[in-house]
């Protein structure tokens, strides 16, 4: 079963343009990642957001956690042409031994030069 | 180089064959996992394995098995009883344990497997 839901479930923007998708989920999480994956190739780990973090930046990326609504998003600032991808939450539960990893429906973004 | 290997990166399969994915990682990494991505959707966990010898049914296990006899290696067998094989398949692993960002994800880049 699906433990995180993107939405949109595409977005179109025009370069230079800050991107925003959010992800929901439905269970108390240890993490929370985000993974980039270009069309017809394997996933990119991003960043990683602990339970107790509520906002992190790597680069142009800033991702922000509210574990009291069960959601994340993660900002692209000044969007390029590369970053045309699908990008996934992925959520780690919080509980003992060993969890599995659950990925959501992902997010298609279209970076228009 | 570090990383993780798919082969092959097409695979075609006729009526009734078993055929064999093959993934091999040198990250020294514990876990394994493979997933089968349909088109327009995320991903779903088909095996997984925390370490040597031992492997775990994921959400989608029907009609695949998989062996771990080897740190580096997890091949998937797509068996002829799962009937809608046609997707991408990726393999991945990740260090063990969850502290730290352990649990975070290397991808290969994927097996397309399709009916003949």
């Amino acid at each position: 079963s699906q433990q995180g839901e993107e939405d949109p479930q595409a977005l179109s923007i025009q370069e230079g343009e800050n991107a925003t998708m959010n992800c929901s989920y439905k269970t108390s999480i240890n993490n929370l990642q985000w993974y980039r994956q270009n069309s017809g190739r394997g996933l990119v780990h991003l960043i990683l957001i602990r339970s107790n973090e509520r906002e992190k930046h790597s680069g142009r990326l800033r991702v922000t956690l509210d574990t009291s609504k069960k959601s994340s998003s993660l900002l692209i600032t000044a969007s390029r042409a590369a970053d045309t991808a699908s990008y996934f939450c992925a959520t780690l539960p919080y509980s003992g031994g060993y969890q599995k990893v659950t990925f959501g429906t992902g997010t298609k973004l279209q970076v228009i030069p | 180089d570090g990383g993780i290997t798919q082969s092959p990166k097409y695979l075609f399969r006729k009526e009734g064959q078993n055929v064999t994915l093959s993934c091999e990682q040198n990250l020294n990494h514990d876990a394994m996992y493979w997933y089968r991505q349909d088109p327009g959707q995320g991903l779903r966990l088909i095996y997984y394995s925390q370490i040597v010898n031992d492997f775990q049914k994921g959400d989608i296990a029907e009609g695949y098995s998989v062996s771990r006899e080897k740190k580096e290696s997890f091949p998937l067998t797509v068996t002829s009883a799962q009937k809608n094989p046609t997707a991408f398949y990726l393999c991945a692993s990740s260090a063990a344990g969850t502290g730290g960002g352990r649990n975070i994800q290397y991808f290969g880049a994927g097996t397309r497997l399709s009916v003949l």
